[in-house]
């Protein structure tokens, strides 16, 4: 199975300031079909994992644009321009490059 | 609107058997892989079954493969999850997700595996 590494484990920062996530696969997350199928979730306490970016760098429906995806082969970054007082909680990135889906560690927002 | 319930979760003995449902709105499940995932403070996010669309071709994670049994119901629109011989380590919230380019993902039941 590819293994997700997610830095760092936790990350304090200020409203209106930048937060950048990272995540490393352990093999290339390029497919067979030519995409790079790296997602990234954000999960509130006792809420589900709730899906903001997937292959690489697409916004899912409703995502604000203060969330941005880059990367290639087994390095994504996951960057919000602005933090607001609901980003708080956990993000995970995920590839759906093979099967089983796997998982990164997860990185804690919070604030300041 | 495209949407998963799941259902099913309780407070079970180790060594029990449960049945997780998952009924699926706005698609088709047997148009799509499915999966279940399982989420616990020690081991993170899990991806435990897969089915794949041809309602035949199934994955399992070591950790549950030969215990648990995933399949569908077209008629009902709706994913399980069979869960036999229970352990305290299987304790967890389970979600149920249609796969693809982006994932769908349920709301999630706990299962809660104690004496």
């Amino acid at each position: 199975d590819i293994v997700m590494t997610q830095t760092p484990l936790s990350s304090p920062v200020t409203l209106g300031q930048p937060a950048s996530i990272s995540c490393r696969s352990s093999e290339s997350l390029v497919n067979s079909d030519g995409n790079t199928y790296l997602s990234w979730l954000h999960q509130r306490p006792g809420q589900p994992p709730r899906l903001l970016i997937y292959k690489v760098s697409d916004r899912f429906s409703g995502v604000p644009d203060r969330f941005s995806g880059s990367g290639a082969g087994t390095d994504f970054t996951l960057k919000i321009s602005r933090v607001e007082a609901e980003d708080v909680g956990v993000y995970f990135c995920m590839q759906s490059t093979q099967f089983p889906r796997t998982f990164g560690g997860g990185t804690k927002v919070e604030i300041k | 609107e495209v949407q998963l319930v799941e259902s099913g979760g309780d407070l079970i003995r180790p060594g029990g058997s449960l049945r997780l449902s998952c009924t699926a709105s706005g698609f088709t499940v047997n148009n799509y892989y499915m999966s279940w995932v399982r989420q616990t403070p020690a081991r993170g996010l899990e991806c435990i079954s897969i089915l794949y669309s041809d309602g035949t071709n199934t994955y399992y994670a070591d950790s549950v493969r030969g215990r648990f049994t995933i399949s569908r119901d077209n008629s009902k629109n709706t994913l399980y999850l069979q869960m036999n011989s229970l352990r305290a380590e299987d304790t967890a919230v389970y979600y149920c997700t249609r796969l693809g380019a982006f994932d769908i993902w349920g709301q999630g039941t706990v299962v809660t595996v104690s004496s």
